[in-house]
């Protein structure tokens, strides 16, 4: 499988920025790095995705390492809604079959 | 909103009757996927589709079918459903212009939860 390490759980307080880092050290060069988040009681949520280059979107931002190794989603001002598991993601590729791995992700925790 | 509904949000029956899932999309995406998500397990991937009656399996396949056989309708169908197959099941679409594959974003429905008792 394509693996990404990531810290169980992490805690944050409200309007802080939060770094939620991930460790993928046997990624592919063609492979992008996805991050999801999932709410309780709901399917994950797209957050960003990116190849090489940092990327921004209206929800965060994503600063990959120059060896693409690893990989970080910053929350610029977490908010209560932000709790949430977050999960970074590779594609894994075995025999010809494709998939997304999602592991066990981060439980982020945001204190008003 | 991509426009991603499934059908039903609920549902408990018997382990060896048949149930069938449907997920519908307006968005005319290409790709489509069915995971199930259970505790300690994540989410994994049971079959995809990349195209009308063209589909393929995922890493936890047994036991179940699918059929596709317009762009809008991805259905997922147990057999004969067993108390193991009890979980939370989500669809998913590739973004991306209408193409897709894995390393295109997907966007999730909000999941049906089945129950087999």
């Amino acid at each position: 499988d394509a693996k990404t390490t990531q810290p169980n759980s992490m805690e944050s307080n409200e309007e802080e920025p939060v770094h939620l880092p991930c460790n993928h050290s046997t990624i592919s060069g063609t492979d992008y790095i996805h991050w999801y988040r999932q709410l309780p009681s709901q399917g994950p949520e797209y957050v960003i995705h990116g190849l090489t280059s940092n990327v921004n979107n209206r929800m965060a931002s994503l600063a990959i390492a120059e060896d693409r190794k690893s990989s970080t989603l910053i929350l610029h001002r977490a908010t209560l809604r932000d709790a949430a598991v977050y999960y970074c993601i590779l594609r894994d590729v075995q025999g010809g079959s494709e998939k997304l791995v999602f592991g066990k992700g981060t439980k982020l925790t945001v204190n008003p | 909103d991509a426009g991603i509904t499934q059908s039903p949000r609920h549902k408990v029956t018997e382990t060896g009757t048949p149930v069938t899932l449907r997920c519908h999309q307006t968005e005319n995406h290409r790709y489509m996927y069915w995971y199930r998500q259970d505790p300690g397990h994540g989410l994994r991937l049971i079959h995809y589709s990349y195209g009308v009656k063209d589909t393929d399996k995922g890493e936890v396949s047994d036991g179940y079918s699918v059929s596709r056989s317009k762009t809008e309708d991805f259905l997922l169908t147990l057999e004969s459903a067993t108390s193991s197959q009890t979980s939370v099941y989500f669809c998913a679409i590739s973004f991306g212009n209408g193409t897709g594959g894995f390393n295109q974003p997907q966007h999730f429905g909000d999941g049906t939860r089945l129950s087999i008792l």
